[in-house]
C-alpha cells in the first residue's frame, strides 16, 4: 500500500543554518504531497503542498519540490529560526479523497 | 467561525471501560477524518466520513472501535473495552469537500490514557 518515509530526528541546528528533511513516498497513481507542521502545544497545520510532478510548494521560507522520478518531496529552508522548532510531517493523499498517509514525523530543534 | 473542536481534551480511563470522543468540525465541511497519533509516531488514518456516510473505515484497528456522524456535523468515536495500547492522541480533521489536494483543518486532539 501507499507509504511515506521521512528521515528520523531529532534534527538539531543552529539559527540561520540550512535545513533539509528528506521524504520519499510509495504510491499508486498520482498523489498530492504535503508537509504539515506541529508547533509545541499546537495542532497540526498545513505548511505547504504540491499536487503534480515538478510542482514546488512554498510557505514561510520553506520549499519542497514534487519529484516523481525519485518519488521524493524533501523539505528545505535556507536559514532556520528558533521559531521553526517543531515536528514536521510529510504526507500524501490517497484514494481520490483527502485520506492522508503520514510519515513518522521529524522533530527539529533550532538553537540560538 | 471556530476551528475544529474536540472534547474532552484529556481522558483518563481504566482498562476495560468504554470511552466516547467528540469532534465538532468546521461548519459546512462535508468531509471529516479521524486519526490516531501514538507517542513518537506518525498519524494513523482511522476513518473518513463524507456527509454522514463512512466510505472508508479501513483504518479502524478492531471491532472495538466505531464512529458515527450525524447532521453532517458532529462525529463521535467510540472505543469499547479500552486496552492500554489504545492510549494515544485522537485527532479529528475536516475539509470542505474531501478533494485529494485540499487542506485539512485539524483539531487539537483528545489525549486518551488507558491505565
Amino acid at each position: 500500500g501507499d507509504s511515506v518515509t521521512q528521515m528520523e530526528g531529532p534534527v538539531t541546528l543552529s539559527e540561520e543554518a540550512f535545513l533539509t528533511i528528506n521524504c520519499t513516498y510509495t504510491a499508486t497513481g498520482y498523489p498530492s504531497l504535503f508537509w504539515y507542521v506541529q508547533y509545541p502545544g499546537e495542532g497540526l497545520q498545513l505548511l505547504l503542498k504540491a499536487t503534480k510532478a515538478d510542482d514546488k510548494g512554498s510557505n514561510k521560507g520553506f520549499e519542497a519540490t514534487y519529484r516523481k522520478e525519485t518519488t521524493s518531496f524533501h523539505l528545505e529552508k535556507g536559514s532556520v529560526q528558533v521559531s521553526d522548532s517543531a515536528v514536521y510531517f510529510c504526507a500524501l493523499s490517497s484514494g481520490g479523497y483527502n485520506k492522508l498517509i503520514f510519515g513518522a514525523g521529524t522533530r527539529l530543534a533550532v538553537h540560538p | 467561525g471556530a476551528g475544529v473542536s474536540q472534547s474532552p481534551s484529556n481522558k483518563v480511563t481504566e482498562k476495560g471501560k468504554d470511552v466516547e470522543l467528540r469532534c465538532d468540525p468546521i461548519s459546512g465541511h462535508t468531509a471529516l477524518y479521524w486519526y490516531r497519533q501514538r507517542l513518537g509516531q506518525g498519524l494513523e488514518f482511522l476513518i473518513y466520513f463524507q456527509g454522514n456516510s463512512a466510505p472508508d473505515k479501513s483504518g479502524l484497528p478492531s471491532d472495538r472501535f466505531s464512529a458515527e456522524r450525524t447532521g453532517e456535523s458532529v462525529s463521535t468515536l467510540t472505543i469499547q473495552r479500552t486496552q492500554q495500547e489504545d492510549s494515544a492522541v485522537y485527532l479529528c480533521a475536516s475539509s470542505p469537500a474531501g478533494a485529494s489536494s485540499e487542506k485539512l483543518f485539524f483539531g487539537s486532539g483528545t489525549q486518551l490514557s488507558v491505565l
